[in-house]
């Protein structure tokens, strides 16, 4: 059975960073053609991708995030940690971690159940 | 970058109703989309890949089909436990997710 769990505050202050932690079970990150990749959801919006490792530790980044974001993997630990910095409360959102399976096709499946951040002074 | 639309944003079915929702991307993705349910409060789970491969486990009433910059999923028979929010995405270059369909009880 494959699980993943976000870790991390549920409020930072504005201009902070904010580091995130996905923790899996179930697949290795060390196999060919696995991510982990980090999709945010702002309450009541839709979702916006933001992230993704590969097991190579190729990364790709959402172009209009991509100064402020840092992803990276324990493939030892089974984590991946996601770092944004600069926080706003734009950034308010629920972020989740997903297993990313890359082949002739490719998905995120599945999820974790996500973890609220909220910024706010 | 490829931007997703997602039509209708929302609609109101009955158990029973055959139901079916459209997402257009703004270029050419071939095969690469996928559909997404979420419900109130829960992860996104996956429907649908690559336009039209159902994903283990999922109902065989849903459906997806198209290609290119068109694509759509279908619900043959809606059932109680199908009123979420569909989300289609693109992973022909990085990712892309469309804005939702929000299908809930008429």
């Amino acid at each position: 059975q494959i699980t993943l769990k976000e870790s991390g505050p549920t409020l930072v202050k504005p201009t902070q960073t904010l580091t995130l932690t996905c923790t899996f079970s179930g697949f290795s990150l060390s196999t060919s053609g696995v991510g982990v990749g980090w999709i945010r959801q702002p309450p009541g919006k839709a979702l916006e991708w933001l992230a993704l490792i590969y097991w190579n530790d190729d990364k790709r980044y959402s172009p209009s995030l991509k100064s402020r974001l840092t992803i990276t993997k324990d493939t030892s630990k089974n984590q991946v940690v996601l770092t944004m910095t600069n926080m706003d409360p734009v950034d308010t959102a629920t972020y989740y971690c997903a297993r990313y399976w890359s082949g002739p096709s490719n998905w995120f499946d599945p999820w974790g159940q996500g973890t609220l951040v909220t910024v706010s002074s | 970058d490829i931007q997703m639309t997602q039509s209708p944003s929302s609609l109101s079915a009955s158990v029973g109703d055959r139901v079916t929702i459209t997402c257009r991307a703004s270029q050419s993705i071939s095969s690469y989309l996928n559909w997404y349910q979420q419900k109130p409060g829960k992860a996104p789970k996956l429907l649908i890949y690559a336009a039209s491969s159902l994903q283990s486990g999922v109902p065989s009433r849903f459906s997806g089909s198209g290609s290119g910059t068109d694509f759509t999923l279908t619900i043959s028979s809606l059932q109680p436990e199908d009123f979420a929010t569909y989300y289609c995405q693109q992973s022909y270059s990085i990712f892309t997710f469309g804005p939702g369909t929000k299908v809930d009880i008429k």
